[in-house]
């Protein structure tokens, strides 16, 4: 069974400051993996992904992630953190065992300090 | 292109009452899942559909089914509507085919059951 764990329900950057959002997943065969971010009252919105191509993804928003096998992460980074970046964000994985489905991790909400 | 429609947007029922939430996914997207959000129990997946037929189903109770019709429109229902039902209902497409690259979320439908 696949699962996915976010560290950190919490984090707090200030304006202008390196933004980094940690996933560890697990799945027995290579995965799908997914990064979404979702603003207040409204659906999520797809910030990247990886689908076995090259490692180091680059998404929506200036954001990247870098697939790691080894270490079983997907971490999320953008170098400088804008107002506008505040929002819940959210990794998910799927494999071929699972389908179309995703499993999500907890969620992680990043606030941006003036 | 247009995005993934939900509607109602938001919804207020009582317990024990029934409710059916729709979703129109992009056009020429064939698979239509659905999530539940709720802030106990994060993102779950319902169901996905694919052709209109069923092609994966999470653990939750025989209260809940779907459908989904020649067009790739798709409908949930909930009959017999508990407390706990209340969440952020998503519904999500994508073209169902070959390397799954994820899904285009709507901006879901907000069920309240009092």
């Amino acid at each position: 069974a696949q699962s996915v764990t976010q560290l950190g329900s919490h984090v707090s950057v200030s304006e202008g400051a390196l933004v980094l959002l940690r996933c560890n997943y697990s799945s027995s065969v290579p995965p799908y993996l997914f990064w979404y971010v979702q603003y207040p009252n409204q659906g999520l919105q797809l910030l990247l992904k990886y689908t076995s191509a090259a490692t180091l993804v680059k998404g929506i928003n200036g954001f990247e992630a870098e697939f790691k096998k080894s270490e079983t992460s997907f971490h999320l980074t953008k170098p400088s953190a804008h107002m506008s970046d505040a929002a819940e964000y959210f990794c998910a994985v799927s494999d071929a065992n699972a389908g179309n489905m995703l499993t999500f991790g907890g969620g992680t909400r990043l606030m941006v300090k003036p | 292109k247009a995005g993934v429609t939900q509607t109602p947007r938001y919804l207020i029922k009582t317990r024990g009452q029934q409710v059916t939430l729709s979703c129109s996914p992009i056009s020429g997207h064939r698979s239509v899942s659905w999530y539940q959000q709720t802030p106990g129990q994060g993102l779950q997946f319902l169901f996905e559909y694919f052709s209109e037929t069923q092609r994966n189903k999470g653990n939750f109770p025989g209260r809940f089914s779907g459908r989904q019709f020649s067009n790739s429109r798709s409908e949930m229902n909930v009959s017999t509507l508990e407390l706990g039902d209340s969440a952020l209902y998503l519904c999500a497409s994508s073209l169902g085919q070959g390397i799954f690259d994820g899904y285009t979320f709507g901006s879901g439908t907000r069920l309240t059951v009092v």
